[in-house]
């Protein structure tokens, strides 16, 4: 079975410059989930989808970043126009279950690291 | 907001030595879930609790969720130098999934 896959897996741009993420998650998966990384710390929510919904984009800064999930398989996340604050990995996970079950592991992809200089 | 928290930060350990990280949530939760992420790679998930008090083992790992569902460990017995890395819980509240602050394991051969 394929895995989440997502590009680039680098990006550097310079600040005020915009960058887009590509996310295609495991076939079949209802829910998806863009996570920012910053070094050192643990993964935080940015978006979270079910199918092609929005289901919390709660801490999702909206001034610069935006992202959509089309026809509810792949997804991509735009950071317009960058900040240096905005490095980090950028992780992309996808889980079989609805935002509502109570189950469902959730399968990562490899990340896009993403330098802001 | 749902707010999870992980102690130590940070874990040095000789090899042999056993080692844990505690996990808490500022909410309760409907279940937790466990991740390894290793030094340059994604989380990957281990397991998930989801009764009051439950206890489960894989191998050398013991993982325990609490009887008010606000707090959960990961124990790993004689530790290797193969369990190196960070170690994230990851609590499902309402709608959404949020993560520890992770506590890095470094295990000295």
């Amino acid at each position: 079975e394929a895995g989440v896959a997502q590009s680039p897996r680098y990006k550097i741009i310079e600040k005020r410059q915009s960058v887009a993420f590509w996310c295609n998650p495991i076939s079949g998966h209802a829910t998806l989930y863009w996570y920012q990384q910053i070094l050192g710390q643990g993964p935080k929510l940015l978006i979270q989808f079910q199918n092609n919904g929005v289901v919390d984009d709660s801490q999702l800064p909206k001034d610069r970043f935006s992202a959509e999930r089309l026809k509810g398989v792949d997804s991509t996340l735009k950071i317009q126009p960058a900040k240096l604050e905005d490095s980090a990995v950028y992780l992309c996970a996808s889980s079989p279950g609805g935002w509502d079950a109570n189950t469902g592991e959730l399968f990562f992809g490899e990340g896009s690291r993403l330098t802001v200089l | 907001g749902q707010q999870v928290m992980q102690i130590p930060q940070y874990q040095h350990v000789q090899e042999g030595e056993d080692f844990t990280t505690y996990c808490n949530s500022s909410t309760t939760l409907s279940n937790i879930q466990w991740y390894k992420q290793r030094p340059g790679g994604h989380p990957v998930f281990l397991i998930q609790l989801v009764k009051s008090g439950e206890v489960k083992k894989q191998k050398r790992l013991t993982f325990q969720f609490g009887e008010a569902k606000k707090n959960s460990s990961l124990h790993i017995t004689a530790t290797q130098t193969t369990d190196v890395g960070t170690y994230f819980c990851a609590g499902r509240g309402y709608q959404k999934v949020t993560f520890g602050t992770g506590t890095k394991l470094q295990v000295i051969p």
